[in-house]
Order: structure tokens, then sequence, then C-alpha cells
């Protein structure tokens, strides 16, 4: 198995510009982690999903973020706008059966917001 | 508020000295786990422990669980510079088990 993907790798862009990171689980993990990780509070969890459906959100700093999952295969986690303390590492887990199984993190997606 | 406090932060260490890093909290969980993360990846989950006082080995690494199941610790025998990385515990709480991340020690083992 290819392991959870996903894109872009890295992204720079300008405060006030829309960004979608994208992500790609694991076939046949039912359950989709969103986490954040800065060197000032570590690594959080953002939003997670199980069988496409949004379970929890509290993690998920403002308006300014949302998360979709549309299918088993695809998952977006978009800021609009973006602000400079949106930089950090955005990272994507998948498992089989929630926080009790292993997680499976991707490579994660660096972000600069100039 | 942080849950979870690793220490120490940062480790610097010559190889084949040994080291323990520690995970501390005033709150209880039902599981915790490490994880070992590389530059440029994602966290990769090394141990789950569950039972208060649990003690798990995986080769040269020794994890125990605290009687109370708050705190937690990882010691590395004779470490070698392929155990550089950073170190985080999570713990898992509520119905959930949704995990709590510790702000993660980094370690480097110098040849």
């Amino acid at each position: 198995d290819a392991g959870v993907i996903q894109s872009p790798r890295h992204e720079v862009t300008e405060m006030g510009q829309e960004v979608t990171l994208r992500c790609k689980p694991i076939s046949g993990h039912d359950y989709l982690f969103w986490y954040r990780q800065t060197m000032m509070r570590g690594l959080e969890l953002l939003i997670y999903f199980n069988n496409n459906v949004p379970i929890d959100d509290s993690g998920m700093p403002e308006d300014r973020f949302s998360a979709k999952m549309p299918n088993a295969s695809f998952s977006t986690l978009k800021i609009q706008p973006s602000e400079p303390r949106d930089s950090a590492v955005y990272f994507c887990a998948s498992s089989s059966r929630g926080f009790g199984e292993t997680q499976y993190f991707g490579p994660g997606t660096r972000l600069l917001v100039l | 508020t942080q849950l979870l406090k690793q220490s120490p932060q940062f480790l610097s260490i010559q190889e084949g000295e040994n080291l323990t890093v520690y995970c501390n909290s005033s709150s209880v969980f039902s599981s915790l786990q490490w994880y070992r993360q590389e530059p440029g990846e994602g966290p990769v989950l090394l141990v789950t422990v569950v039972t208060g006082g649990e003690v798990k080995k995986l080769k040269r690494l020794t994890f125990q669980f605290g009687d109370a199941r708050k705190d937690s610790s990882l010691h590395i025998t004779a470490a070698q510079p392929g155990d550089t990385g950073l170190y985080l515990c999570a713990g898992a709480r509520g119905n959930t088990g949704k995990l709590i991340f510790g702000q993660g020690t980094t370690l480097q083992v110098k040849p």
C-alpha cells in the first residue's frame, strides 16, 4: 500500500489567499484525521471523520478553516482567508477503527503564509 | 493548558549512552502511545500501553505506563544515531479515545 498521500508537500502563499490541502487515506480505513503541528503548540487534532462524516471538529481553530470528505478516498482541508499564524505542518492520518487502532500519518504539508 | 508535558525537550548524547524521556500529566488516560517522527515525515507509532504499570520492550526501547495511568517513560539503552528524531507521547481520553499529544522530545545521537 502507498500509505497516506498528501499534497502539496510544500505551500507558500500570501496572507488572504485561499489554501487547499489534500489527503488520500489508506484504502479500507474508515477514519481520517487532520492534525496541525507547530513548535509552540505541538501536534493538535483539528477534525476527524468516520465513514466520510465529520465527527468532531472542536479542534478547528476558526471559521476560516473547513474540511470535507466527499468520498472514502479523498479529503480536503481549506483555509480561507489564510493568515501568517496558520503557518504550520498539516498532517493527515487514517486508521481502520478510530483512535484505538494505529493511526498512519502522511508526510505532511508544510504551509508558509507570508 | 498543556495536558501532557514531556521532558526533556531536547537531548543530545553520544552513541552508546542510555537515556530516559518522560511524559507527565495530572489527567488519567485510558491508554498512552509513543511515536517517533523523523524530519519531513509524519509520526510513526512505536507502542501503545494500556494497563497501569505496564512495561513493553521494543528491542533497545523500554516503555512504561505509570500505575495511575497519568505518566509514562521511554528508556533507550545504548542509543544509536538511527534513534535520532522527535519522540512524541499521546494520551487517549474520553469515550472516543481522542489523542492529546505532548510537545515532544528532540533526540540527537552523535556517532
